[in-house]
């Protein structure tokens, strides 16, 4: 099965900055990569599809990469409530599988 | 909408058994998928299986086949029976409506399943 490595493990960041989240695939998923959102405590929300295509109500300043084996999500100018975990999901192989997630925490 | 109900404790080699009601939508919609995931604690989410609207299923290998995905139209749910069950399978279990087969829009609450003697 397809392994996804997620980097780094917590990201300590003040609010406003940009920051750039990382998701390597072990065998090529071509561009069938998900990016959720998740807090705790409530379920995982949907962000990006297709690498970069945004799901419906997700604000411009989260963006998704990347094909193949590499792909990146990049949140700008962070907000408070985007604080959570956030991992990927691919969907080119079966099962499909999920990366253990990085942690985005204020600083 | 899905609403997950279940026990939150399991013994050692029973069958964990979890409903998931949908409402606002029809589990027998065309080209529909419902699916189960879990997350086992401090690891990644895992995906169980999942069942189109004609009932065909898919499943995780690793669960070696004591996964079972069904629908109940008449309720309009669908549910999953994980038999002989280790600690292994405490986690927490969401079920989700996954747009085209794959990606996870709609998710259940999580239900936290222990297994435990």
């Amino acid at each position: 099965e397809v392994v996804l490595t997620q980097s780094p493990d917590t990201l300590s960041v003040f609010p406003g900055e940009n920051i750039t989240l990382s998701c390597r695939a072990s065998h090529t998923v071509h561009t069938n990569l998900i990016w959720y959102q998740h807090k705790p405590g409530e379920t995982p929300t949907l962000l990006i599809y297709g690498a970069s295509t945004r799901a419906t109500g997700v604000p411009a300043r989260f963006s998704g990469s990347g094909s193949g084996t590499e792909f990146t999500l990049t949140i700008s100018s962070l907000q408070s409530e985007d604080f959570a975990v956030y991992f990927c999901q691919q969907y080119n192989h079966g099962p499909w599988t999920f990366g253990v997630g990085t942690k985005v925490e204020i600083k | 909408q899905l609403q997950l109900s279940g026990p939150g404790l399991v013994k050692p080699s029973e069958t964990l058994s979890l409903t998931c009601n949908v409402s606002g939508y029809s589990v027998r919609r065309t080209n529909a998928y419902w699916g189960w995931v879990r997350q086992p604690p401090g690891k990644a989410f895992e995906w169980l299986g999942r069942i189109y609207y004609t009932g065909s299923t898919e499943y995780n290998p690793s669960l070696r086949g004591r996964l079972t995905i069904s629908v109940d139209a008449s309720a309009n749910e669908f549910s999953l029976k994980l038999a002989s069950v280790t600690a292994a399978d405490t986690a927490i279990y969401y079920c989700v409506r996954p747009l085209r087969g794959a990606v996870l829009q709609d998710w259940g609450k999580g239900t936290t399943v222990t297994v435990s003697s």
